[in-house]
C-alpha cells in the first residue's frame, strides 16, 4: 500500500520569508500524481498544487512551487514571500489508481507578522 | 452552487447512540468521498461513490458504519452504536469529470464528539 510521510509536525516562519515543507512517499507504481492540500483553521481543505509523476518539470502556482525528486520519492513544497493567510495545515497526498487520495499526517504552518 | 455542504457541523452524542451525517456535493459532480480526520492527523479514506454506486470501502469502515448515495445526489453516513473512538471530523468531498485528477472539493466537515 502507498504511504505518505510528513516528518515536520509544525513549522513557523516570519511573514515574507520562504518556507519549505517536506514529504516522502512510498509506491511501486510508475505513474501517479502528488498533491499539496491546504486546510486553513476552521475552513475547508483546498488544493494548492499538483504534480504528475511522468512530468520532469516541477509544478508552480504563483508563490507555491514543488521540488519533485522521483528517484528519492520526495515531494517538497516551497512557499515564497509567505503571507499571514498561508497559516494552515498542509497535507501532502498521493493519488492511487483506485481513485482515492492518500494523505500524510500534515504539517502545521504558522506565519508570524 | 456554493460548494460542498455538510450537516450537521457539530454533533455531540452519548456512547451507544446512532448518528447520521449528510453531504450535499457540488451539483454536477458524480464522485463523492467520505474521509475521517482525527485531531492532528491527516484525513483517512472511508468510502467512495461514483454516482449511486459505492465502489470502495476502507477496512476502517466497520459494520457499524454505513454510507448511501441514493439517486447519485446527496450522501449520508450513519454510525450505529457510537463509541468514543468514533470522535472525529467526518469530511465529505466531491469531484467531477471536468476536475483535474485528484482534485477533490471538500466540505467544512461534521465534527462528532462521543461522550
Amino acid at each position: 500500500a502507498q504511504t505518505v510521510t510528513q516528518s515536520q509536525p509544525e513549522m513557523s516562519v516570519q511573514e515574507a520569508e520562504t518556507v519549505t515543507l517536506s514529504c516522502t512517499y512510498d509506491t511501486s507504481e510508475s505513474n501517479y500524481y502528488l498533491f499539496w492540500y491546504k486546510q486553513p483553521p476552521s475552513r475547508q481543505m483546498i488544493l494548492v498544487i499538483r504534480q504528475e509523476a511522468y512530468k520532469q518539470q516541477n509544478a508552480t502556482e504563483n508563490r507555491f512551487s514543488v521540488n519533485f525528486q522521483k528517484a528519492a520519492k520526495s515531494f517538497s513544497l516551497k512557499i515564497s514571500d509567505s503571507q499571514l493567510g498561508d497559516t494552515a495545515m498542509y497535507f501532502c497526498a498521493f493519488w492511487q489508481g483506485a481513485q482515492k487520495l492518500v494523505f500524510g499526517q500534515g504539517t502545521r504552518l504558522t506565519i508570524n507578522p | 452552487d456554493t460548494g460542498v455542504s455538510q450537516d450537521p457541523r457539530h454533533k455531540i452524542t452519548k456512547r451507544g447512540q446512532n448518528v447520521t451525517f449528510r453531504c450535499d456535493p457540488i451539483s454536477e459532480h458524480n464522485r463523492l468521498y467520505w474521509y475521517r480526520q482525527t485531531l492532528g492527523q491527516g484525513p483517512e479514506f472511508l468510502t467512495y461513490f461514483q454516482n449511486e454506486a459505492q465502489l470502495e470501502k476502507s477496512r476502517l469502515l466497520s459494520d457499524r458504519f454505513s454510507a448511501e448515495r441514493p439517486k447519485g445526489s446527496f450522501s449520508t453516513l450513519e454510525i450505529q452504536r457510537t463509541e468514543q473512538g468514533d470522535s472525529a471530523m467526518y469530511l465529505c468531498a466531491s469531484s467531477g469529470d471536468f476536475a483535474g485528477v485528484g482534485e477533490l472539493f471538500f466540505g467544512e466537515g461534521s465534527r462528532l464528539t462521543v461522550l
